[in-house]
Parts: C-alpha cells; structure tokens; sequence
C-alpha cells in the first residue's frame, strides 16, 4: 500500500522556526517533494530530495533518511505570509496511480 | 513564458448538468494530470495521462471522464453521474519521470453546484 502521514495542523510564532515531519511508506522510492500552497491557490515547488541528507534553500530547509521513511520541512524566521499549507509528496515509478503520491497536508498559521 | 491554464476560475453549475473544466500546457510536457482537493482531503488523483491518446483511472475517476487528443490539452467532463462534484480542481503537467521538479499545477477551478 501506499501511505503517506503529515500532521493536519501547526501553529507558531513570527520569528520562530517550525519543523513539519513526513513519514512514508510506499511500494518504490525514486524522490520526495515539498510542496506550498496557501488556500484557494495552486501548490508550488519548494524543495526535491533523492538522497539522505539535509537540503537548503533560504529560510527553507529539506531532510530525508530513506531507510526510516522519514523527511522533514524546516522554516526559519518564521513570516506571516508563510501561514499555507505544506504537502508531502513521494515520486514512485511504480506506482500505478500516476507517478508522485501527495500526503493530506499540514495546515500551518503563524501568528504574530 | 510556460505554464499551465486552467479556466475557468470559477465555476457554477445546475444538479443534473454536465460541465468541461479546461486545461492547457505550453511546457512541452508529456504528463498531465487531475486533482480534486476538498477540505481536509489533499490531493485525490481523478485521471492522468502519460501520453497524447491515452489516459488512466486515479483514485475518484467514477463521474467524470477526460480525453487527450493534444498534447497541450487535457479537459476534464464533470458528468451528472458525479454525486458531490462541489470541490476545487486542479491541473498538473510533468515531464515523464516528475524527477527535480515535480509537477508544474495550474490555478485552478472552484466549481460549485447550485
């Protein structure tokens, strides 16, 4: 089967750093994304992960470890605009529905 | 430049009714795809095609049906077999593979039953 678990929401503090984990178990592994989208908008690119290891760009930062399934997003100096929805989302090429399989999501809001 | 056209933004439809929700790509990309997002749900996959004439059942396909008869164009038919079609819709393109970059999303369409 395929699964994908983010937590539903968060909530921290303008300045702040949060961290959003991602666990995953799927049927093949050939990559994870994060994904931003704030309400009534398309989701845009943040970051790709194929090795283990801690990715930066920016503010943005993404760790995966593929032997325990896991990556996490990392934001720091927390703004309020960065008050979205981050979606998790594993590339499969053996998957039979289409080729990334996205988590439900993690609802963030930064509060001043 | 490149991108993804979804139109329109906004959409209402009668109970009964069909209605195409239209999808348009310049990126030159192979793969397209469409999503229904209901609140608290995520991304549910309804089809995807990974070439020009051909396309495959995701998850929520009962209701709605697509074709691909360009490789720029994919719409989606919202039919009256569709029992709850009051989501917001989105279309994706990818290169073959989705590697590095993932899928390029359109804005998308709210459709409402009225």
């Amino acid at each position: 089967g395929q699964n994908i678990d983010q937590p539903t929401e968060m909530t921290a503090t303008e300045g702040a750093i949060v961290q959003i984990n991602c666990t995953y178990q799927t049927s093949g592994f050939n990559g994870l994304f994060w994904y931003q989208q704030h309400a009534g908008e398309a989701p845009t690119f943040l970051s790709y992960n194929v090795l283990d290891g801690l990715e930066e760009k920016g503010r943005f930062s993404s760790f995966l470890s593929r032997s325990k399934g896991y990556s996490y997003l990392l934001l720091k100096e927390l703004q309020m605009k960065d008050s979205a929805s981050y979606l998790c989302a594993v590339l499969n090429y053996g998957g039979s529905q289409g080729n990334l399989i996205f988590g439900k999501g993690t609802k963030l809001s930064v509060k001043p | 430049d490149g991108g993804i056209t979804q139109s329109p933004k906004y959409l209402f439809r009668k109970e009964g009714q069909n209605v195409t929700l239209s999808c348009e790509q310049n990126l030159n990309h192979d793969a397209m795809y469409w999503y229904r997002q209901d609140p608290g749900q995520g991304l549910r996959l309804i089809y995807y095609s990974q070439i020009v004439n051909d396309f495959q059942k995701g998850d929520i396909a009962e209701g709605y049906s697509v074709s691909r008869e360009k490789k720029e164009s994919f719409p989606l038919t919202v039919t009256s077999a569709q029992k709850n079609p009051t989501a917001f819709y989105l279309c994706a393109s990818s290169t073959g593979g989705a590697e590095y970059h993932g899928y390029t999303f359109g804005s998308g369409t709210r459709l409402t039953v009225v």
